[in-house]
């Protein structure tokens, strides 16, 4: 069975804090790409990241993607009031084409 | 853009269609999918159509339940749900990628669906 974890499951942080949040591909994938993507309340989500770091259009540069093999990292350099909000990590490209993540909550502190 | 509609209250074991309309680009240049969110949960795939309709693939969960069509004439997606349960009720989002493996790059407000007596 194909599974993506992301941790922590919530973040608890301040504005102008910086945000690490981990995503773990399944190594049984023949291939591992990852997208990101955040979730607001009441609201679609939105793609930020894809193939790992390229950042989607109109997305600000203090989202950043990095990783390689099965461990990905979304970092948010200095967050934003508006960036308070669940990311949610996608495993793609493969069979089933697309696997989510459960999520990461980024919270006030 | 990409609008929902077709969602409700529907009992254990009935049928539901959503429809999704796509305005703003070429509908047939894109794969579309259903991407669902139990209340309070996380984000599942469905299923995917590729920009042709000649193509689909389908989330366990659904297979053999779940049909997705699309019209590009009328640049719609339709997702016909049968032998629907509980474990059905979610917000159900159409989405568009560039090919039916590409994440998701514009998303519809979602549409409600209760599966329930």
């Amino acid at each position: 069975e194909i599974v993506v974890t992301q941790s922590p499951g919530t973040l608890s942080l301040s504005p102008g804090e910086r945000a690490t949040l981990s995503c773990r591909a399944s190594p049984s994938a023949r291939y591992i790409l990852v997208a990101w993507y955040q979730q607001k309340p009441g609201q679609a989500p939105r793609l930020l990241i894809q193939d790992g770091s390229t950042r989607a259009t109109g997305i600000p540069d203090r989202f950043s993607g990095s990783g390689s093999g099965t461990d990905f990292t979304l970092t948010i350099s200095r967050l934003e009031p508006e960036d308070f909000a669940i990311y949610y990590c996608q495993q793609y490209g493969g069979s089933p084409p697309f696997i989510f993540g459960p999520g990461t909550k980024v919270e006030l502190k | 853009q990409l609008l929902e509609s077709g969602g409700g209250l529907i009992q254990p074991g009935g049928s539901l269609r959503l429809s999704c309309a796509a305005s703003g680009f070429t509908s047939s240049s894109y794969a579309l999918s259903w991407v669902r969110q139990a209340p309070g949960k996380g984000l599942e795939w469905v299923a995917v159509i590729s920009g042709s309709g000649g193509v689909t693939f389908y989330a366990d969960s659904v297979k053999g339940r779940f049909t997705l069509s699309r019209d590009n004439s009328k640049n719609m997606l339709y997702l016909e749900m049968n032998s629907l349960t509980a474990e059905d009720t979610a917000t159900y989002f159409c989405a568009r990628g560039a090919t039916t493996v590409d994440p998701f790059d514009s998303w519809g407000q979602g549409i409600l669906v209760i599966v329930s007596s």
